[in-house]
């Protein structure tokens, strides 16, 4: 099985920043990777797919790059909407979509 | 558009049928996946329903939750037997896109249901 880990697991970061999620899979997965956005309370939201191609309607101040056991999710500044916990999620080993634990955003 | 219901307080041992009603699209011509989030956890990948058929389950749950598609209704639903403590979650459906990327086609899960909770007492 793949296993993804993430990290931070929390970050605190002003309006406007930049901010930097990594996640590491255990094995190979090419770019067969996804990046999820869940806001407090909401339902999950696919941002990225790919390892870096946006999905429709995500704001260009995301972006994601990386490819092999390595990823980042960036966000090139910081708003207030943005607070939620992003997952990331391997689409390489089928039917076995395993998620990454999670890094939670807050605002500083 | 992604509806899911069923959602309840059951005991320890006992069953709960989970539905997810689509709209603008066709379940049938689409695989459709659950995924569950204990409380304060992250997301599990439950089950999948497969375009042609397939059926496949996380270990956690296999032998004991059945996922099955009813193409006239256009929903898909997880029966849920023999529940137990570490089955309360928050179950999401979601479809299985197959996204049009640069370096070709990928999957990702595109359509989320608003989630439905489910709580086992022991």
């Amino acid at each position: 099985d793949v296993r993804l880990t993430q990290s931070p697991s929390f970050l605190s970061a002003s309006v406007g920043d930049r901010v930097t999620i990594t996640c590491r899979a255990s094995q190979g997965i090419s770019n067969y990777l996804a990046w999820y956005q869940q806001r407090p309370g909401k339902a999950p939201s696919l941002l990225i797919y790919a390892a870096s191609t946006l999905q429709t309607g995500v704001p260009s101040r995301f972006s994601g790059s990386g490819s092999g056991t390595e990823f980042t999710l960036t966000i090139s500044s910081l708003q207030a909407e943005d607070v939620a916990t992003y997952y990331c999620q391997q689409v390489h080993t089928y039917p076995l979509f395993s998620f990454g634990p999670g890094t939670r955003v807050d605002i500083k | 558009l992604l509806v899911d219901s069923g959602g309840d307080l059951v005991q320890a041992g006992g069953s709960l049928r989970l539905s997810c009603a689509a709209s603008g699209f066709t379940v049938g011509d689409s695989q459709m996946t659950w995924v569950r989030q204990a409380p304060g956890k992250g997301l599990e990948w439950v089950s999948l329903f497969y375009r042609g058929g397939s059926t496949y389950y996380a270990d956690s749950v296999t032998g004991r939750f059945t996922i099955s598609r009813d193409t006239s209704k256009n929903a898909v639903f997880l029966q849920m037997n023999s529940l137990r403590a570490e089955d309360t979650a928050t179950y999401y459906c979601a479809r299985i896109g197959v996204l049009t990327a640069p370096t070709g086609p990928s999957d990702g899960f595109d359509v989320w249901g608003q989630g439905t909770v489910v709580t086992v007492s022991s």
